[in-house]
């Protein structure tokens, strides 16, 4: 069964940093590129970035280049999204994705940015 | 960025009805369109990708259609696990885009 765990969400000030991690399981996670997607309270969804099978590409939505790192670590079956830099409209939920279109969401980690 | 737009934003329906929501894209995306169904409070579920091929396990009542700019999810036979909001996207070109989502209520 797949399975995609996310974790490293919670509350910080604006300016600030977080890092988050998906744990992955169930498949092949070398074979496949995967992705953060982000959801505002009561919001729509918004795709963040995404990263090739060996990190060798990558791309980010404009409003978080520069700012958001997306990472791979497929010893650990592992992704990451380091986020610098923080401002109140990053808050969200972070849901770890799997390809596009995306076949399997994780269950979300809430992202608080906020003084 | 491609824009998708999908319409209507919400909906009213009743068991045993058929629903089409539509969505457009800014600019022609060939068939690189996927629709999701969100209930509150869970992650999204992927029914439909490449316009019309429906994902494993997704009941046959949804189908989707078109190509280019216009799209459109059909539910032919409204299920009370059916209300939802559900979303388009594209992933023809960078960034994908996600339509601002119809949410189906129970009449």
């Amino acid at each position: 069964e797949v399975q995609l765990v996310e974790s490293g969400g919670g509350l910080v000030q604006p300016g600030g940093s977080l890092r988050l991690s998906c744990a992955a399981s169930g498949f092949t996670f070398s074979s496949y590129w995967m992705s953060w997607v982000r959801q505002a309270p009561g919001k729509g969804l918004e795709w963040v970035a995404n990263i090739k099978q060996d990190g060798s590409e990558k791309y980010y939505v404009d409003s978080v280049k520069g700012r958001f790192t997306i990472s791979r670590d497929n010893a650990k079956n592992s992704l990451y999204l380091q986020m610098n830099s923080l401002r109140a409209e990053d808050t969200a939920v972070y849901y770890c994705a799997r390809q596009l279109p995306v076949d399997y969401w994780g269950q979300g980690t809430l992202v608080t940015v906020s003084s | 960025a491609i824009r998708m737009t999908q319409s209507p934003s919400s909906l009213s329906a009743s068991t045993g009805d058929r629903v089409t929501i539509t969505c457009r894209a800014s600019q022609g995306i060939s068939s690189y369109l996927a629709w999701y169904q969100q209930k509150p409070g869970k992650a999204p579920k992927l029914l439909i990708y490449a316009a019309s091929t429906l994902q494993s396990g997704v009941p046959s009542r949804f189908s989707g259609s078109g190509s280019g700019t216009d799209f459109t999810l059909t539910i032919s036979c409204l299920q009370s696990e059916d209300f939802a909001t559900y979303y388009c996207q594209q992933y023809y070109s960078y960034p994908p885009t996600f339509g601002g989502g119809t949410k189906v209520e129970i009449k």
